[in-house]
């Protein structure tokens, strides 16, 4: 079954508005999350880092007052995207490490944004 | 600078063998890992190596030579639904994923 939950799965805004989704770790304690964005025939690219309880840690380049992400619990961070524009539409997905052997990363399902 | 290198695209024929290469340069090594990925949807985990040599898991299988920087995964058997895309990564010093832009297998009849 799945191990991280990731909402919604599609999502298609107007220009200027927010955009808030959500990922869940389901089997585990995360205390560590991590967002990454996919353009179309691209790597998969860290945005930030996201830490419970703290501030995320945001690579170089990604726009903390335009990204902006909260893991307030053990099982739940959100990123929302705000004031999003056209090229802002991308594939985001959510992804938990779990500390075992592999340290595997597990992903949720991924949020195809479209900004129109 | 860190950097992952793999075939932008390969074609291979049902019931066939397959190998996709990855080669990379990182700040560090703490393990690689094969992901399929579907159109549209998020990576699975496949495979980890973290010694050198050849991991195998029923028709998949992932070779390391961390001397070399270098990994493949054979994929045996092909089945239509081996089409997709496959990413190497490699987790660096500092336990981050480094994520190479995928390999699109495209499994022809």
């Amino acid at each position: 079954g799945a191990v991280v939950s990731q909402h919604p799965s599609r999502v298609i805004c107007k220009s200027g508005t927010s955009v808030k989704i959500e990922c869940r770790s389901l089997d585990f304690q995360a205390t560590t999350m991590f967002w990454y964005r996919q353009f179309p025939k691209q790597s998969l690219m860290l945005m930030a880092t996201s830490n419970e309880g703290s501030k995320a840690t945001y690579e170089q380049g990604v726009e903390k007052d335009k990204f902006l992400i909260n893991h307030a619990s053990l099982t739940l961070s959100t990123l929302t995207v705000t004031s999003a524009h056209p090229e802002d539409s991308s594939f985001y997905i959510c992804s938990v490490a779990y500390e075992g052997r592999i340290t595997e990363a597990f992903f949720g399902q991924g949020t195809r944004l479209t900004v129109v | 600078g860190q950097n992952i290198d793999q075939p932008t695209e390969m074609t291979a024929t049902e019931g066939a063998i397959v190998q996709i290469n990855c080669t990379y340069q990182t700040s560090g090594f703490n393990g690689l890992f094969w992901y399929q990925q579907h159109a549209g949807e998020a990576p699975t985990f496949l495979s980890y190596n973290v010694l050198d040599g050849l991991e195998e898991k029923g028709r998949f299988s992932s070779f390391l030579s961390r001397s070399k920087g270098y990994s493949y995964l054979l994929l045996k058997e092909l089945q239509m639904k081996d089409s997709a895309s496959y990413l190497c990564a490699v987790r660096d010093s500092n336990y981050q994923l480094i994520w190479g832009a995928g390999t699109k297998l495209i499994i022809k009849p």
